[in-house]
């Protein structure tokens, strides 16, 4: 089955720095990948997807991300953080392009504490 | 935003009653799903749904019941609750055509479970 794997339970870095948050995916089948961010007391909000195409996927608030198939990797990263990125991360996967309306498969989520 | 509710919002039960949450969508996508939310564990799909009274189970489905007699709406029934039910449920939608695979969340049911 498949499974993701988000290598960093928590991720401290100053305001301004540059910052990845690292996710692993286990099948070599060809996938559909997703980072979601979660705000405190919020619901899930979609950041990027990746479906096919440019493995260099920008999404919104300055995030992009990098598909690599041979390492299995969608790692997610920005150049210049700020306070307001404070948030959970979730990376998430659908091995079943055949199959629309699969649910996706969450790993654990990163939280990235953000200070000044 | 995607037009997803949930409710309620938060709820406090006692052991061994029925709880009954709801998600309402007012976009018309076909897919609807239900996760929980624990520390540690990342979402857990509970079930899901592919259309009005097709529902199949996730990876926890114990002790979990749905249902879904309109597009619109999603109910996710515990029997009888149990401490270990204690979580934050979401609810998700998709439309699930063309390359639309990601899915929409609502804002969450808090759920304790005493």
């Amino acid at each position: 089955a498949q499974s993701v794997t988000q290598l960093d339970s928590q991720v401290p870095v100053f305001e301004e720095a540059p910052v990845e948050l690292r996710c692993n995916y286990s099948s070599s089948v060809s996938v559909y990948l997703f980072w979601y961010v979660q705000y405190p007391n919020q619901g899930l909000q979609l950041l990027l997807k990746y479906l096919s195409g440019s493995t260099l996927v920008k999404g919104i608030n300055g995030f992009e991300a990098e598909f690599n198939k041979s390492q299995t990797s969608f790692h997610l990263r920005k150049p210049s953080v700020h306070i307001s990125d404070t948030a959970e991360y979730f990376c998430a996967v659908s091995d079943r392009r055949d199959q629309a309306g699969t649910a996706l498969i969450f790993g654990k989520g990163t939280t990235l504490s953000v200070s000044s | 935003d995607a037009g997803i509710t949930q409710s309620p919002r938060h709820k406090v039960t006692e052991t061994g009653t029925p709880v009954t949450l709801r998600c309402h969508q007012t976009e018309n996508h076909r897919y609807m799903y239900w996760y929980r939310q624990d520390p540690g564990h990342g979402l857990r799909l509970i079930h899901y749904s592919y259309g009005v009274k097709d529902t199949d189970k996730g990876e926890v489905s114990d002790g979990y019941s749905v249902s879904r007699s309109k597009t619109e709406d999603f109910l996710l029934t515990l029997e009888s609750a149990t401490s270990s039910q204690t979580s934050v449920y979401f609810c998700a939608i998709s439309d699930g055509t063309g390359n639309s695979y990601e899915q929409y969340f609502g804002p969450g049911t808090r759920l304790t479970v005493t």
